[in-house]
């Protein structure tokens, strides 16, 4: 099974910043990776499909970036709905799997 | 609007059955994989069923394999899980995910809003 880990496991940041979070795969899984946001009490979200492509409908300053083993997501400005849950999907192969979560709230 | 509505959620006894169902509208539901992905109380996802467009290829986690089984009407635009000897590691809000990579749209696009499964005695 292809394990991921993500890092860090939560951040504290404020409005404006630059945030980056790390997803890596134990073993390379080209570009099958999506990048998903959760808040509280409600369903995932995706942001970003095959590593690097943006979800219709997501801000840009979203983006991916990462092939084989190690992928970034970057909110270039974080702004206040964007206090949530991050966590990537590897969907390169069976069984398929997400990484622990990142979890960014208010500094 | 594309939508997946999930239902069948409860509280159940160990050992007991439930079975899930996703409502799919506002697309061409006979053209997804779709998928199942569950989420403990306070705890991150997990995935735990695939099945492709014409149900020709299932997968499974291994913590429930011989125990769920996913199946799909395409004529209902329902996908569905049959969960048997439940235990209360079950216990998760379940999301039935629309699956694009047949359209080289990466995996799990849309999501239903969550069926809560308690398992306790």
């Amino acid at each position: 099974d292809i394990q991921m880990t993500q890092s860090p496991s939560s951040l504290s940041a404020s409005v404006g910043d630059r945030v980056t979070i790390t997803c890596r795969a134990s073993q390379g899984i080209r570009n099958d990776l999506g990048w998903y946001q959760q808040k509280p009490g409600k369903a995932p979200k995706r942001l970003i499909y095959a590593a690097s492509s943006l979800q219709s409908g997501v801000p840009s300053r979203f983006s991916g970036s990462g092939s084989g083993t190690e992928f970034t997501l970057t909110i270039s400005s974080l702004q206040p709905e964007d206090f949530a849950t991050y966590y990537c999907l590897q969907h390169n192969s069976y069984p398929f799997t997400f990484g622990p979560g990142t979890k960014v709230d208010i500094k | 609007e594309v939508q997946l509505v999930e239902s069948g959620g409860g509280l159940v006894k160990p050992g007991g059955s439930l079975r899930l169902s996703c409502a799919a509208s506002g697309f061409t539901f006979s053209s997804y994989s779709m998928n199942w992905v569950r989420q403990a109380p306070g705890k991150g996802l997990e995935w735990v069923s695939s099945i492709s467009s014409s149900s020709s290829y299932i997968y499974y986690a291994d913590s429930v394999k011989g125990r769920f089984t996913i199946s799909r009407d395409n004529a209902k635009n329902s996908l569905y899980l049959q969960m048997n000897s439940l235990r209360a590691e079950d216990t998760a809000v379940y999301y039935c995910a629309r699956d694009p990579r047949a359209l080289l749209q990466g995996a799990f696009d849309i999501w239903g809003q969550g069926t809560m499964v308690t398992v306790s005695s």
